[in-house]
């Protein structure tokens, strides 16, 4: 079974515009990660947030944690071609594994 | 380019056979972490070793095994194969177990994409 469950499954943008996605989890975790998988290819590691943070930035990308409500939300700024890609949320809320969600398909239109 | 080494990329077989994965982690990593991927089934974790040993065991199959060797390279035998066994199969490596067996970032291969006839 998989910890986390991503929201919406697909998501289809003009290029520019922003791209949010969120992740739903059951039990309580260590940290939550984020990752990108381009089609066919390895994931790709985005950013780790840890269960006593609420916010993180890196670049383009803005992830907020928030533990009582068990989600995480990924936020892609002024999107490009180049972010088309399926996003992962991971938890690893059982010592030494990281469980992955389904993911959310995002396609950008330029 | 994650310096994460799979072979094969791609491996066609019938039902019945018996295929060897292999798994070269990034230089300094000691844990591995095999998963399956698939359209029905999604990211499932399989197993994953640290420094030789098994540290955690997840929807790994019977017919399914495993290891790490002293060179820290990583194996994943799958024997008796079946149709539902076609998938991409992922190996990723990281440093280290953090505190409490936490998992931090994973660096993850390109895959390697079996296909059962």
């Amino acid at each position: 079974s998989q910890q986390g469950e991503e929201d919406p499954q697909a998501l289809s943008i003009q290029e520019g515009e922003n791209a949010t996605m969120n992740c739903s989890y059951k039990t309580s975790i260590n940290n939550l990660q984020w990752y990108r998988q381009n089609s066919g290819r390895g994931l790709v590691h985005l950013i780790l947030i840890r269960s006593n943070e609420r916010e993180k930035h890196s670049g383009r990308l803005r992830v907020t944690l928030d533990t009582s409500k068990k989600s995480s939300s990924l936020l892609i700024t002024a999107s490009r071609a180049a972010d088309t890609a399926s996003y992962f949320c991971a938890t690893d809320k059982e010592d030494y594994k990281l469980s992955f969600g389904a993911g959310t398909t995002v396609t950008v239109r330029a | 380019d994650s310096g994460v080494t799979q072979t094969p990329k791609h491996l066609i077989t019938a039902t019945g056979q018996r295929v060897t994965l292999r798994c070269s982690p990034r230089s300094g990593d000691l844990s591995v972490y095999w998963y399956q991927q698939s359209l029905d089934q999604g990211l499932q974790f399989l197993i994953q070793y640290y420094n030789g040993e098994e540290r955690a065991k997840g929807n790994i199959l019977e017919r399914f095994s495993a290891q790490q060797f002293p060179d820290l390279h990583s194996e994943l035998n799958l024997s008796s194969l079946e149709l539902g066994d076609s998938a991409l199969y992922f190996c990723a490596s990281s440093p280290r177990p953090g505190l409490a067996g936490r998992v931090g970032e994973l660096f993850f291969g390109e895959g390697s994409r079996l296909t059962v006839l």
